[in-house]
This record gives C-alpha cells, sequence and structure tokens, in this order.
C-alpha cells in the first residue's frame, strides 16, 4: 500500500514563527498536494507538484509556500504563522493528475497561538 | 466560488436505510468525480470513482449515479451499517489532457448510521 507520511501529528507554534510541514510518499508518485481541512469548508487546495522543484498554486496559496527537492518528499512552509492559520493539514499523492486516486496522510493538526 | 457544492451538511439513517448525498458541478472541464470516506483523526481516503462516459458505477455497497447534462452526482450506500458512519466528500478534476489541477472538494457530509 501506498503511504503518505507526516512528519507531525500535533504541532503548536508562536504567531509569527516560521513553520514547516513535512510530507513524505513512498511509491514514486509524480504528484503532492497540500490541503487544509477546516470544520464547513472542507478540504480546500494550497499548493501542489507535479514533478521535483515544480509548483503549482492552488485555492489559498497566500500565506504559505512549498518546496520538492526530492521526488518523496514534500514540504509545506508558513513564513510567518498567523491565528488564522491554525487548522488541519493534509498531504496527498497520486500517480496521475486527478486521474488516479490520492492517497492522503493522516494529517498535521496545527494551533498557532 | 464553490466549484463542488454537496449536501445535505450532515445526515443520520437507521441501519439498514439508504442514504444518499448529492453533489453538483459547474466546470465543464470535470471529467473525474471521486468520493472520498473519511473516519475521526485519519486522512480521507478513496471510496469510489467515476467518468462522466457512464451513468452509474457500483462498488460494493456503495453506488455513484452520475447526470451530466444536471452536472449532478450522488453517493448512495445500500444496507447501510453503523461503521459507514464518517465524514463523506465528494469531489472532481479536469483530469485527462494534462494541464490539471488538484482535486476540488464538496465541503463534506457527516453521515450517521444508528443501530
Amino acid at each position: 500500500d501506498v503511504k503518505v507520511t507526516q512528519s507531525s501529528r500535533y504541532l503548536v507554534k508562536r504567531t509569527g514563527e516560521k513553520v514547516f510541514l513535512e510530507c513524505v510518499q513512498d511509491m514514486d508518485h509524480e504528484n503532492m498536494f497540500w490541503y487544509r481541512q477546516d470544520p464547513g469548508l472542507g478540504l480546500r487546495l494550497i499548493y501542489f507538484s507535479y514533478d521535483v522543484k515544480m509548483k503549482e498554486k492552488g485555492d489559498i496559496p497566500e500565506g504559505y509556500s512549498v518546496s520538492r527537492e526530492k521526488k518523496e518528499r514534500f514540504s509545506l512552509i508558513l513564513e510567518s504563522a498567523s491565528t488564522n492559520q491554525t487548522s488541519m493539514y493534509l498531504c496527498a499523492s497520486s500517480l496521475g493528475r486527478g486521474l488516479s486516486g490520492y492517497t492522503f496522510g493522516s494529517g498535521t493538526r496545527l494551533t498557532v497561538v | 466560488q464553490q466549484q463542488v457544492k454537496q449536501s445535505p451538511q450532515s445526515l443520520i439513517v437507521q441501519k439498514g436505510g439508504i442514504p444518499i448525498i448529492n453533489c453538483a458541478y459547474e466546470n465543464t472541464a470535470f471529467d473525474y468525480f471521486p468520493w472520498y470516506q473519511q473516519f475521526p483523526g485519519k486522512g480521507p481516503a478513496l471510496l469510489i470513482a467515476i467518468r462522466p462516459d457512464v451513468s452509474e458505477k457500483k462498488e460494493g455497497r456503495f453506488t455513484i449515479s452520475f447526470n451530466k447534462s444536471a452536472k449532478q452526482f450522488s453517493l448512495h450506500i445500500m444496507d447501510s451499517q453503523p461503521g459507514d458512519s464518517a465524514t463523506y466528500f465528494c469531489a472532481a478534476s479536469s483530469g485527462s489532457g494534462g494541464g490539471a489541477d488538484g482535486l476540488t472538494f464538496g465541503k463534506g457530509t457527516h453521515l450517521i448510521i444508528q443501530p
């Protein structure tokens, strides 16, 4: 089974801190995605990547950046964390562009205080 | 702009009943429509998916019905069980032909199957 591993299950950070969320997949998937999940808002796409060093903005990229230096690893960066970035963050990977199922990690619940 | 509208937001059904969750989309370029199931503390998991060249797809107790002209699709769960209690998300993407975005998700339906 494809496994998507998010490095932290829970994180608490202070306003203004730089935050790194790490995601690793073990099945050589080309595509990786970062979503945030908030009650009543569903899953919203932040950034995605089709290949190493490639990145594309999703629906809500403001306040975030990403890095994909290796195929298996996709990092989400909060340059200066704010309280409105408190959320559940979900990483996913897939073989093809939208044509195959995504495999999600278990999520990182980030609280910014 | 919400591109995939999902309803209802929550649903309670007795065991053995057939919960139905509906989704509507606006973007006619969408050509892949999956449903995801999420249990508390877990990431969403792919349940079943359909392409617009068919009107129905069944996998076990789960069925997707697709109406291309109405731009709607729905999930039916036959003989529902308490273990089906979860949050369900519909999604859509325009994956074929390259140049695709990530999946666009509905806001989710919290389903409870009562024993």
